[in-house]
């Protein structure tokens, strides 16, 4: 079946700090990869996605990209703001009739001034 | 982009009664939600599909009495926590693709949340 395995947290950095959070998928086939943010007390709202090996999905500074190879999809920020406070959860879509999210854990991330 | 409404955003109900929590696509209609449940400091666990003028599908380990799901027309789905209980307390959350011109990314919006509290 489908599965997305990311970092666990929590992660805490300084703001201005260099963010990585880990995620690797197993799927069969093509799916879609996405990271979502969820600020305290809300839903979840679409970070980025990419939809086919080798995409870089990217949005207010945060970068990730597709690698089949490595099954993964591993999100990036240069420089980590308080306001990116937050959990981040990794997911896939396998598409076609199907549209159900697979979800990691997600990772809490705690950025200090 | 696509937006999904959540009502109400939070309840209290006591033990033995019933709540109705509304997902609702504003801009887009949706032949298809999916109600979620997370508890504090989780990921999010899918409870069920709902589809537009049929049953909804159900997770393994979620009682189908319990949490009953209609999907009465192309932008609305409803949750029903039947008898609840204090266990119930949660946060409820849904979304939706946007199939009919969304793809081929299968993105989901996401409504904001409903916090259960049962007393």
């Amino acid at each position: 079946g489908n599965s997305v395995t990311q970092m666990e947290g929590p992660v805490t950095l300084s703001e201005e700090a260099f963010l990585t959070i880990n995620c690797t998928y197993t799927a069969t086939g093509y799916p879609s990869l996405f990271w979502y943010v969820q600020y305290p007390g809300e839903g979840l709202q679409l970070l980025l996605k990419a939809t086919k090996a080798d995409d870089k999905g990217s949005n207010k500074g945060f970068e990730a990209t597709y690698r089949k190879e490595t099954t993964s999809f591993h999100l990036e920020k240069g420089s980590v703001q308080v306001s990116d406070s937050a959990v981040y959860f990794c997911a896939l879509s396998r598409g076609g009739s199907n549209y159900k999210l697979t979800f990691g854990k997600g990772t809490l991330l705690t950025v200090n001034p | 982009g696509a937006v999904v409404s959540q009502h109400p955003s939070w309840v209290i109900c006591k033990s033995g009664t019933s709540v109705k929590i509304e997902c609702r696509s504003l801009d887009f209609q949706a032949t298809t939600m999916f109600w979620y449940r997370q508890f504090p400091k989780q990921s999010l666990m899918l409870m069920a599909t709902s589809n537009e003028g049929s049953k909804a599908t159900y997770e393994q380990g979620v009682e189908k009495d319990k949490f009953l799901i209609n999907h009465a027309s192309l932008t609305l789905s409803t949750l029903t926590v039947t008898s609840a209980h204090p266990e119930d307390s949660s946060f409820y959350i849904c979304s939706a693709p946007d199939t009919l011109t969304d793809k081929p990314s299968y993105e989901q919006y996401f409504g904001p949340g409903t916090r259960l509290t049962v007393t």
